[in-house]
């Protein structure tokens, strides 16, 4: 079965230092999403991809995170420099019709120390 | 603005019984979709059932059904017959029709106990 792919797993950062994550969608899948999961809580979306173009990034914090999709398959989302309050899953997710739902990542648990 | 409530934070329930979780949202659109999402400890959320708001009938999707009252903004989560493997945090999530961006509620950790 075809998964959404997300790397690393788990990373422990620095304050301060930089930090990206990266996601495979589903082939076909022009739709990505990043979501941030502060523990306790639901995710909130931070952007959404269709293909290459940002479609809203409006909750994205751009003084510090930045996310990319250049050639409109894989994306990264970068963190510099990261702070404590960071400390969460970063969830990647992809669809063809969203209405009908997402395919989520496995996420990426940061640590900001 | 659209908000999901999610008012029970904790629940258990014996294995093969059956238990609702409650989902409460508030949004003035006519049109959208209600979704259940299943997380379990450690791994990727998985679509649990969807269901339109524009369908009165309720969704079903094997053990899982949902009871849809659109007046009350009410879409509560039926498991029946509970399993071991059922043991995951829920989150119940809107979107509206014409966007593709998930609200979130802030989830119910559900444990099966044998």
């Amino acid at each position: 079965e075809a998964e959404v792919a997300q790397s690393p797993r788990y990373k422990i950062t620095e304050k301060s230092q930089a930090v990206a994550f990266w996601c495979d969608p589903i082939s076909g899948h022009a739709t990505l999403y990043w979501y941030r999961q502060i523990l306790g809580q639901g995710p909130e979306l931070l952007v959404q991809f269709q293909d290459e173009s940002v479609v809203d990034d409006s909750q994205l914090p751009k003084d510090r995170f930045s996310a990319e999709r250049l050639k409109g398959v894989d994306s990264t989302l970068k963190i510099q420099p990261a702070e404590l309050g960071d400390s969460a899953m970063y969830l990647c997710a992809s669809s063809f019709e969203p209405n009908y739902g997402y395919t989520f990542g496995s996420g990426t648990r940061l640590t900001v120390v | 603005a659209q908000t999901v409530t999610q008012s029970q934070p904790e629940m258990s329930v014996q294995e093969a019984e059956t238990v609702t979780l409650s989902c409460t949202y508030d949004t003035s659109e006519n049109n959208y979709y209600l979704f259940w999402y299943k997380q379990p400890p450690s791994r990727q959320m998985i679509l649990v059932i969807r269901q339109e708001a524009y369908k009165q009938q309720n969704a079903t999707e094997n053990r899982f059904s949902v009871n849809f009252q659109k007046a009350a903004k009410s879409f509560s989560l039926k498991i029946s017959d509970s399993q071991l493997g059922d043991t995951a945090m829920y989150f119940c999530a809107f979107m509206k029709h014409t966007g593709n961006q998930f609200y979130f509620g802030t989830g119910t950790s559900l444990t099966v106990i044998p």
